[in-house]
């Protein structure tokens, strides 16, 4: 079964530092993959998906991902974290069941420290 | 457009009293969702619908009911609440995918607690 790995629950960063969210996949065949955000009391907002094309995939809020099908990785990174951006942080795969279900990971904390 | 709204934001029930929660998009989406948030478990999924008049059942369906009787509504019921069903409830939406344009669009939640 297609399922995604968010290896840590939470990452700490310093503000203006890089920002690293790391997602590791489970699929078989080609995956359709997702970021999602979460701020407090919140729910999720779509950050950036990964269909096909660019290993490289641009976002809303300044994030991007890299997409690595060596790895099966699809890390989020930030070039310089804002406290803004502390909030919870969810990767999501497509299932291959069909009806655009999709499988997510158990979250990931960020903490951006001023 | 409002997007997906859900109705109520939050609700304390006790023990066997039933609720039903109401979620509304206006993106004429076919898909819709209904997920519980529990801490450290990440979104599980209880039931979809794929259509007006069709529910299916997602990974953790027990003690939940559904109907989806307009394309923009999607209710979930609570017949005999347990305290295991203390939660956030979120409500998505997704549109069948021609364009591919496979995100869900989710709704602000419901905070339940169940005593």
């Amino acid at each position: 079964a297609q399922s995604v790995a968010q290896p840590e629950d939470q990452v700490n960063v310093a503000e203006g530092n890089p920002l690293t969210v790391k997602c590791t996949y489970s699929v078989s065949g080609n995956p359709y993959l997702f970021w999602y955000v979460q701020y407090p009391n919140r729910g999720l907002q779509f950050l950036l998906k990964y269909i096909t094309g660019d290993n490289l995939v641009k976002g809303s809020y300044g994030f991007e991902a890299e997409f690595n099908k060596s790895q099966t990785s699809f890390h989020l990174k930030k070039p310089s974290a804002l406290v803004s951006d502390s909030a919870l942080y969810f990767c999501a795969v497509r299932d291959i069941r069909g009806n655009n279900r999709l499988a997510f990971g158990k979250g990931n904390q960020v903490v951006v420290i001023p | 457009n409002a997007g997906v709204t859900q109705t109520p934001k939050f609700r304390v029930l006790k023990t066997g009293q039933s609720m039903t929660l109401l979620c509304a998009q206006d993106m004429n989406h076919e898909y819709m969702y209904w997920y519980r948030q529990d801490p450290g478990m990440g979104l599980r999924l209880i039931h979809y619908s794929v259509g007006e008049g069709t529910t299916a059942k997602g990974e953790v369906p027990d003690g939940y009911n559904v109907s989806r009787l307009k394309k923009q509504n999607f209710l979930l019921g609570l017949e005999s609440a347990a305290p295991s069903q203390t939660s956030v409830y979120f409500c998505a939406s997704t549109s069948r995918g021609r364009s591919g344009s496979y995100e869900q669009y989710f709704g602000p939640g419901t905070r339940l607690t169940v005593t």
